[in-house]
Protein backbone atom coordinates (compact mmCIF):
# COMPACT_ATOMS: atom_id res chain seq x y z
CA UNK A 1 0.00 0.00 0.00
CA UNK A 2 0.80 3.57 -0.72
CA UNK A 3 1.42 6.29 2.14
CA UNK A 4 2.84 9.91 2.70
CA UNK A 5 3.28 11.65 5.57
CA UNK A 6 4.11 15.21 6.18
CA UNK A 7 5.51 15.47 9.32
CA UNK A 8 5.10 19.19 10.17
CA UNK A 9 1.68 20.67 10.43
CA UNK A 10 3.13 24.20 10.22
CA UNK A 11 6.37 25.85 9.04
CA UNK A 12 6.89 29.09 9.78
CA UNK A 13 9.39 30.95 8.15
CA UNK A 14 10.84 34.73 7.72
CA UNK A 15 10.32 36.60 4.71
CA UNK A 16 13.93 36.02 2.20
CA UNK A 17 15.07 33.37 3.85
CA UNK A 18 14.96 29.55 2.50
CA UNK A 19 11.85 27.37 2.84
CA UNK A 20 12.17 23.60 3.38
CA UNK A 21 8.64 21.65 3.59
CA UNK A 22 9.23 18.30 4.24
CA UNK A 23 7.55 14.80 2.71
CA UNK A 24 8.38 11.23 2.89
CA UNK A 25 6.47 8.52 1.48
CA UNK A 26 6.09 4.88 1.23
CA UNK A 27 5.74 2.63 -1.70
CA UNK A 28 6.48 -0.97 -3.37
CA UNK A 29 8.26 0.55 -6.26
CA UNK A 30 9.52 3.95 -7.59
CA UNK A 31 7.01 6.23 -7.12
CA UNK A 32 5.39 9.36 -8.66
CA UNK A 33 5.26 12.39 -6.44
CA UNK A 34 3.27 15.56 -6.15
CA UNK A 35 3.19 18.88 -4.70
CA UNK A 36 -0.04 20.91 -4.50
CA UNK A 37 -0.30 24.25 -2.76
CA UNK A 38 -4.17 25.55 -1.47
CA UNK A 39 -4.61 28.90 -0.62
CA UNK A 40 -7.30 30.23 1.55
CA UNK A 41 -10.92 29.50 -0.09
CA UNK A 42 -9.66 28.38 -2.67
CA UNK A 43 -9.06 24.83 -4.57
CA UNK A 44 -5.65 22.99 -5.03
CA UNK A 45 -3.47 23.59 -7.29
CA UNK A 46 -0.79 21.65 -8.76
CA UNK A 47 3.03 22.76 -8.49
CA UNK A 48 5.32 20.22 -9.39
CA UNK A 49 5.83 16.45 -10.18
CA UNK A 50 8.47 13.45 -10.36
CA UNK A 51 8.04 10.90 -12.90
CA UNK A 52 11.28 9.57 -13.56
CA UNK A 53 14.68 11.28 -14.76
CA UNK A 54 16.84 14.37 -12.78
CA UNK A 55 15.94 14.12 -8.51
CA UNK A 56 15.85 17.94 -8.87
CA UNK A 57 12.36 19.22 -9.98
CA UNK A 58 11.20 23.06 -10.84
CA UNK A 59 7.85 23.82 -10.94
CA UNK A 60 5.96 26.93 -10.52
CA UNK A 61 6.52 30.29 -8.51
CA UNK A 62 10.31 29.58 -7.93
CA UNK A 63 9.47 25.84 -6.34
CA UNK A 64 11.56 23.10 -6.49
CA UNK A 65 11.96 19.74 -5.32
CA UNK A 66 14.32 16.67 -4.65
CA UNK A 67 13.22 12.97 -4.89
CA UNK A 68 15.90 11.56 -2.66
CA UNK A 69 15.11 7.46 -3.00
CA UNK A 70 16.91 6.55 -0.08
CA UNK A 71 15.77 8.38 2.67
CA UNK A 72 12.31 7.92 0.40
CA UNK A 73 11.62 11.83 0.61
CA UNK A 74 10.24 14.51 -1.91
CA UNK A 75 10.87 17.56 -0.24
CA UNK A 76 9.26 20.78 -1.11
CA UNK A 77 11.73 24.23 -1.14
CA UNK A 78 12.50 27.72 -2.61
CA UNK A 79 15.88 29.78 -2.12
CA UNK A 80 13.64 33.10 -0.74
CA UNK A 81 9.83 32.75 0.83
CA UNK A 82 7.63 35.52 -0.38
CA UNK A 83 4.64 36.51 2.13
CA UNK A 84 2.23 34.99 -0.84
CA UNK A 85 3.67 31.80 -0.33
CA UNK A 86 1.95 31.27 2.65
CA UNK A 87 -0.87 28.49 2.39
CA UNK A 88 -1.39 24.93 3.07
CA UNK A 89 0.60 22.76 0.84
CA UNK A 90 0.38 19.04 0.43
CA UNK A 91 2.49 15.97 -1.11
CA UNK A 92 0.85 13.04 -2.63
CA UNK A 93 2.15 9.70 -3.93
CA UNK A 94 1.00 7.45 -6.69
CA UNK A 95 2.47 3.75 -7.08
CA UNK A 96 2.44 2.88 -10.14
CA UNK A 97 2.83 -1.05 -8.92
CA UNK A 98 -0.30 -0.83 -6.93
CA UNK A 99 -2.19 -3.30 -9.00
CA UNK A 100 -5.05 -3.23 -10.92
CA UNK A 101 -7.94 -1.44 -10.58
CA UNK A 102 -6.36 1.45 -8.45
CA UNK A 103 -5.10 4.47 -9.72
CA UNK A 104 -5.24 6.69 -6.83
CA UNK A 105 -3.40 9.19 -5.66
CA UNK A 106 -2.48 9.17 -2.10
CA UNK A 107 -2.45 12.85 0.24
CA UNK A 108 -0.55 13.94 2.50
CA UNK A 109 -2.50 16.11 5.47
CA UNK A 110 -1.13 19.11 4.70
CA UNK A 111 1.39 21.34 5.84
CA UNK A 112 0.95 25.04 6.41
CA UNK A 113 3.37 27.55 5.79
CA UNK A 114 3.67 30.91 7.13
CA UNK A 115 5.83 33.21 5.72
CA UNK A 116 6.38 36.01 8.36
CA UNK A 117 7.31 39.54 6.89
CA UNK B 1 -9.16 29.76 -11.89
CA UNK B 2 -8.59 26.34 -12.97
CA UNK B 3 -10.92 25.81 -15.32
CA UNK B 4 -12.44 24.11 -12.66
CA UNK B 5 -16.05 25.69 -11.35
CA UNK B 6 -18.25 24.49 -8.67
CA UNK B 7 -21.49 25.55 -7.40
CA UNK B 8 -22.79 26.66 -4.73
CA UNK B 9 -19.61 27.91 -3.30
CA UNK B 10 -21.22 27.05 0.20
CA UNK B 11 -24.05 25.42 1.51
CA UNK B 12 -25.58 24.79 4.67
CA UNK B 13 -28.02 22.25 5.06
CA UNK B 14 -30.91 20.30 7.50
CA UNK B 15 -29.64 16.57 8.01
CA UNK B 16 -33.51 15.85 6.14
CA UNK B 17 -32.71 18.30 3.32
CA UNK B 18 -31.88 17.06 -0.27
CA UNK B 19 -29.20 19.28 -1.98
CA UNK B 20 -26.58 18.80 -5.12
CA UNK B 21 -23.33 19.49 -5.95
CA UNK B 22 -22.45 20.72 -9.18
CA UNK B 23 -19.09 20.64 -10.66
CA UNK B 24 -18.02 21.70 -14.54
CA UNK B 25 -15.08 21.29 -16.19
CA UNK B 26 -13.99 23.26 -19.21
CA UNK B 27 -10.35 21.39 -19.98
CA UNK B 28 -11.83 18.46 -22.02
CA UNK B 29 -10.60 16.73 -19.46
CA UNK B 30 -11.93 12.57 -19.44
CA UNK B 31 -11.55 11.57 -15.77
CA UNK B 32 -13.53 13.19 -12.82
CA UNK B 33 -13.37 13.37 -9.12
CA UNK B 34 -14.85 14.13 -5.35
CA UNK B 35 -12.61 14.58 -2.82
CA UNK B 36 -13.37 15.46 0.81
CA UNK B 37 -11.47 17.51 2.76
CA UNK B 38 -11.88 18.02 6.70
CA UNK B 39 -9.71 20.11 8.87
CA UNK B 40 -6.74 18.33 9.58
CA UNK B 41 -6.86 15.06 7.62
CA UNK B 42 -5.48 13.91 4.27
CA UNK B 43 -7.93 14.04 1.57
CA UNK B 44 -10.20 11.64 0.44
CA UNK B 45 -11.30 10.44 -2.95
CA UNK B 46 -14.77 9.42 -2.80
CA UNK B 47 -15.60 8.98 -6.87
CA UNK B 48 -13.95 8.90 -9.95
CA UNK B 49 -15.16 8.93 -13.19
CA UNK B 50 -13.57 8.01 -16.62
CA UNK B 51 -15.24 8.56 -19.76
CA UNK B 52 -18.48 8.51 -17.96
CA UNK B 53 -17.91 5.79 -16.04
CA UNK B 54 -17.36 5.33 -12.21
CA UNK B 55 -14.17 3.56 -11.51
CA UNK B 56 -13.62 4.09 -8.24
CA UNK B 57 -16.14 3.90 -4.74
CA UNK B 58 -14.01 4.35 -1.41
CA UNK B 59 -16.34 2.93 0.44
CA UNK B 60 -18.63 6.30 0.35
CA UNK B 61 -22.15 5.99 2.27
CA UNK B 62 -25.23 5.82 -0.09
CA UNK B 63 -26.47 9.31 1.33
CA UNK B 64 -23.78 10.40 -1.05
CA UNK B 65 -24.73 9.67 -4.76
CA UNK B 66 -22.83 10.99 -7.37
CA UNK B 67 -23.48 11.70 -11.33
CA UNK B 68 -21.90 11.89 -14.09
CA UNK B 69 -23.83 12.90 -17.39
CA UNK B 70 -20.78 13.37 -19.72
CA UNK B 71 -17.04 14.15 -19.25
CA UNK B 72 -17.65 17.87 -18.54
CA UNK B 73 -20.32 17.32 -15.69
CA UNK B 74 -19.96 15.87 -12.47
CA UNK B 75 -23.26 15.88 -9.40
CA UNK B 76 -23.04 15.01 -6.16
CA UNK B 77 -26.32 14.16 -4.53
CA UNK B 78 -26.88 14.80 -1.01
CA UNK B 79 -29.52 13.51 1.32
CA UNK B 80 -30.05 12.68 5.34
CA UNK B 81 -26.84 14.00 5.94
CA UNK B 82 -24.97 13.23 9.47
CA UNK B 83 -23.12 16.68 10.97
CA UNK B 84 -20.18 14.75 10.51
CA UNK B 85 -20.22 15.44 6.56
CA UNK B 86 -19.93 18.94 7.11
CA UNK B 87 -16.65 19.49 5.38
CA UNK B 88 -14.86 20.98 1.82
CA UNK B 89 -15.86 19.02 -0.83
CA UNK B 90 -13.67 19.24 -4.10
CA UNK B 91 -14.13 18.20 -7.61
CA UNK B 92 -10.97 17.56 -9.84
CA UNK B 93 -10.43 16.35 -13.11
CA UNK B 94 -7.69 15.01 -15.50
CA UNK B 95 -6.81 13.98 -18.83
CA UNK B 96 -8.03 10.10 -18.32
CA UNK B 97 -7.64 8.91 -14.93
CA UNK B 98 -5.04 5.57 -16.07
CA UNK B 99 -2.74 7.89 -17.77
CA UNK B 100 0.27 7.61 -16.33
CA UNK B 101 1.46 10.13 -15.02
CA UNK B 102 -1.56 12.25 -14.29
CA UNK B 103 -2.17 15.88 -12.81
CA UNK B 104 -5.57 16.84 -11.26
CA UNK B 105 -6.95 19.79 -11.79
CA UNK B 106 -9.04 20.90 -8.78
CA UNK B 107 -11.73 23.38 -8.30
CA UNK B 108 -12.45 26.06 -5.36
CA UNK B 109 -14.78 23.35 -3.36
CA UNK B 110 -17.95 23.82 -2.14
CA UNK B 111 -18.01 24.39 1.63
CA UNK B 112 -20.64 22.33 3.33
CA UNK B 113 -22.37 22.89 6.84
CA UNK B 114 -24.42 20.20 7.67
CA UNK B 115 -26.67 20.88 10.94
Amino acid sequence: AQSVAQPEDQVNVAEGNPLTVKCTYSVSGNPYLFWYVQYPNRGLQFLLKYITGDNLVKGSYGFEAEFNKSQTSFHLKKPSALVSDSALYFCAVRDPYSGAGSYQLTFGKGTKLSVIP
Amino acid sequence: ETGVTQTPRHLVMGMTNKKSLKCEQHLGHNAMYWYKQSAKKPLELMFVYNFKEQTENNSVPSRFSPECPNSSHLFLHLHTLQPEDSALYLCASSQEYYRIPETQYFGPGTRLLVL
